[in-house]
Parts: structure tokens; C-alpha cells; sequence
């Protein structure tokens, strides 16, 4: 049983570019969540997907976007990459049904902005 | 949304047993409580969970107090390989969640061999 896989695993942008990350869940799974993790930190929420639309965000500016697919697989885009933006995107599914919110998380994508 | 608060961090010997405090004074009724870990570079990994009863899973245990405002997370012989960021995470647990999980700092665990 595959769990949740993220590419790429690391990458390396430069200011004002923008990046795609993707996430395909665990099998099983329909509702992904995405989150941000600063070196040091804990991991952010930025927003969550579920029935292909956006239900939840977290204090994220509209250059975060980003997209679910009709076989739950999902996209994060960051648009106009600042510094700051370096970071760990990591992804997280769940089962939208399931009330213990029990979420699983992928390995991550390692964002470099210089 | 509920806060936790964890110590920063422990230290622990190798096969000793661990015991990781977590206070959550302002829990509501339908909270769940979760641990996670999160091991050096990597995404952090679901431990356990529980609501009002303690918990045993092949990982770890959890004791839940009485008045649920406070929990610990018992690994009953830690090994090199447990040495992570604990965190300890209330979510709300009525018929699906907000899904949005509220990482604190943890609890840094060091496990000395």
C-alpha cells in the first residue's frame, strides 16, 4: 500500500520565478492538505483540498495556489518566489469521512529560493 | 483552536523507557489528541491518537488524564531510531475535521546510547 508521495524531492528556484510541487495521496485517501515548514519550525498549514476545491486556508498570501485532480492527486503553485519562501512543502492526505482528522504525511519537497 | 504545550526537549537512554508530557488544559469535549514525530529530513509520521481512553499501538503508548488535560505519549524502550521531534496536536473530532493541523514546537527527543 503506497503511501503519500511528493516530487521532486528538492529544487532550486530563483526570486520572482514560480514552482509547481505535487502530491499524490494515499491510496484511499480524498482530501489533501499541504503545509509549509521553516528550518527550526513546525510545519505550517497552508491550505486543504477536497471533491477538487479548496476548503480550508491558512495565513498564506494568493501567490500560494493550488489544484486537485479527479484522482485526488494535487498541486501546489507558488507564484513570484520571495526568499522567504524557502522552505519544506510537505503534503498530507486523509479521508474526508474520517473524524479523527488522522492525517499522512510524504516525505516533503525542499525549496531553495535564491 | 486548543493549544498544547510541550517541554522543548529530553534526553533518554537507549531501552530505557520515555515519557513525553503534553498539557492540553483548554481541550473541549470532542477533541482528539494526536501525536506525531518527525525524524531529521524527513515529513512528520502519526504516532497515535486517542479521545478518552489510553491507547496502545505497536509504536508507542498513550495515557489520557481523567479530566483529559494532560496526556503523555510512553515509548517503552526507546532506540537510536526515536530520536524526533515529538508533537503532541489536539484536532477536533465531530464528524470530520477542520483539517487543519496546529504544529507547535515539540518536544525534542535525544536517546543516548
Amino acid at each position: 500500500d503506497a503511501g503519500v508521495t511528493q516530487s521532486p524531492t528538492h529544487l532550486i528556484k530563483t526570486r520572482g520565478q514560480q514552482v509547481t510541487l505535487r502530491c499524490s495521496p494515499k491510496s484511499g485517501h480524498d482530501t489533501v492538505s499541504w503545509y509549509q515548514q521553516a528550518l527550526g519550525q513546525g510545519p505550517q498549514f497552508i491550505f486543504q483540498y477536497y471533491e477538487e476545491e479548496e476548503r480550508q486556508r491558512g495565513n498564506f498570501p494568493d501567490r500560494f495556489s493550488g489544484h486537485q485532480f479527479p484522482n485526488y492527486s494535487s498541486e501546489l503553485n507558488v507564484n513570484a518566489l520571495l526568499l522567504g519562501d524557502s522552505a519544506l512543502y510537505l503534503c498530507a492526505s486523509r479521508t474526508a469521512g474520517e473524524a479523527t482528522d488522522t492525517q499522512y504525511f510524504g516525505p516533503g519537497t525542499r525549496l531553495t529560493v535564491l | 483552536d486548543a493549544k498544547t504545550t510541550q517541554p522543548n526537549s529530553m534526553e533518554s537512554n537507549e531501552e530505557e523507557p520515555v515519557h513525553l508530557p503534553c498539557n492540553h488544559s483548554t481541550i473541549s469535549g470532542t477533541d482528539y489528541i494526536h501525536w506525531y514525530r518527525q525524524l531529521p529530513s524527513q515529513g512528520p509520521e502519526y504516532v497515535i491518537h486517542g479521545l478518552t481512553s489510553n491507547v496502545n499501538n505497536r509504536m508507542a503508548s498513550l495515557a489520557i488524564a481523567e479530566d483529559r488535560k494532560s496526556s503523555t505519549l510512553i515509548l517503552h524502550r526507546a532506540t537510536l531510531r526515536d530520536a524526533a521531534v515529538y508533537y503532541c496536536i489536539l484536532t477536533y473530532g465531530y464528524g470530520g475535521s477542520q483539517g487543519n493541523l496546529i504544529f507547535g514546537k515539540g518536544t525534542k527527543l535525544s536517546v543516548k546510547p
